[in-house]
């Protein structure tokens, strides 16, 4: 059975980095199938795609986001990552890592991890 | 890129039927049939619930079934359930390798 797991601060300053990594379990981030992605969810609010990655590190971004945003995937650990700079308090959510197919549907989730952007 | 609107909130009784819209537009949407629709209970990760806009996963009950007619997709809940009060959210693919998610719908059981 797949199993997605985030990692990573709870808390991040504002201007700060966020860094998270999703280590994947029971299947291969090197699968040719699937793509690896990020979903974030602000406290209350609605879901919204953050970005994808494919095992060969081709990305794909959220335009609202891309210009502070970098995802990227270790094969050799079967993990991917991701990173958003400039933070502020509006990148407070839950961050979620998913496995997304190539028909776009996403069919494992991890189980999220809260991320704090405060001083 | 802006978000699929959804109805803020739906209710029915138990047994009886309701249907949640997914409203995007002709660049979401209405060229592609690849809406999916997620159930997510409060603290929990969503749930895939329909996919490429009326396929159901194995283990989804076929209470739950999908469509779409132009720039709507629809989701509906057949025989409600009161283990089906939770938000539900669209998804569409929107080109260029990019997806949006829909404002999500809080189904309440009455």
């Amino acid at each position: 059975q797949l199993q997605l797991q985030e990692s990573g601060p709870g808390l991040v300053k504002p201007s700060g980095t966020l860094s998270l990594t999703c280590t994947v379990s029971g299947g291969s981030v090197s699968s040719s199938s699937y793509y690896w992605g990020w979903i974030r969810q602000p406290p209350g609010k609605g879901l919204e795609w953050i970005g994808n990655i494919y095992y060969i590190g081709s990305t794909y971004y959220n335009p609202s986001l891309r210009s502070r945003l970098t995802i990227f995937v270790d094969t050799s650990k079967n993990q991917f990552s991701l990173k958003l700079s400039s933070v502020t308090v509006a990148d407070t959510a839950v961050y979620y890592c998913a496995r997304r197919a190539a028909t776009g549907f996403i069919d494992y989730w991890g189980q999220g991890t809260l991320v704090t952007v405060s001083s | 890129q802006s978000a699929l609107t959804q109805p803020a909130s739906v209710s029915g009784s138990p047994r009886q039927s309701i249907t949640i819209s997914c409203t995007g537009t002709s660049s979401d949407v209405g060229s592609y049939n690849l809406v999916s629709w997620y159930q997510q209970h409060p603290g929990k990760a969503p749930k895939l619930m329909i996919y490429e806009g009326s396929k159901r996963p194995s283990g989804v009950s076929n209470r739950f079934s999908g469509s779409k007619s132009g720039n709507t997709a629809s989701l509906t809940i057949s025989g409600l359930q009161a283990e089906d009060e939770a938000d539900y959210y669209c998804c569409s693919y929107a080109g260029s390798s990019t997806y949006v998610f829909g404002t999500g719908t809080k189904v309440t059981v009455l």
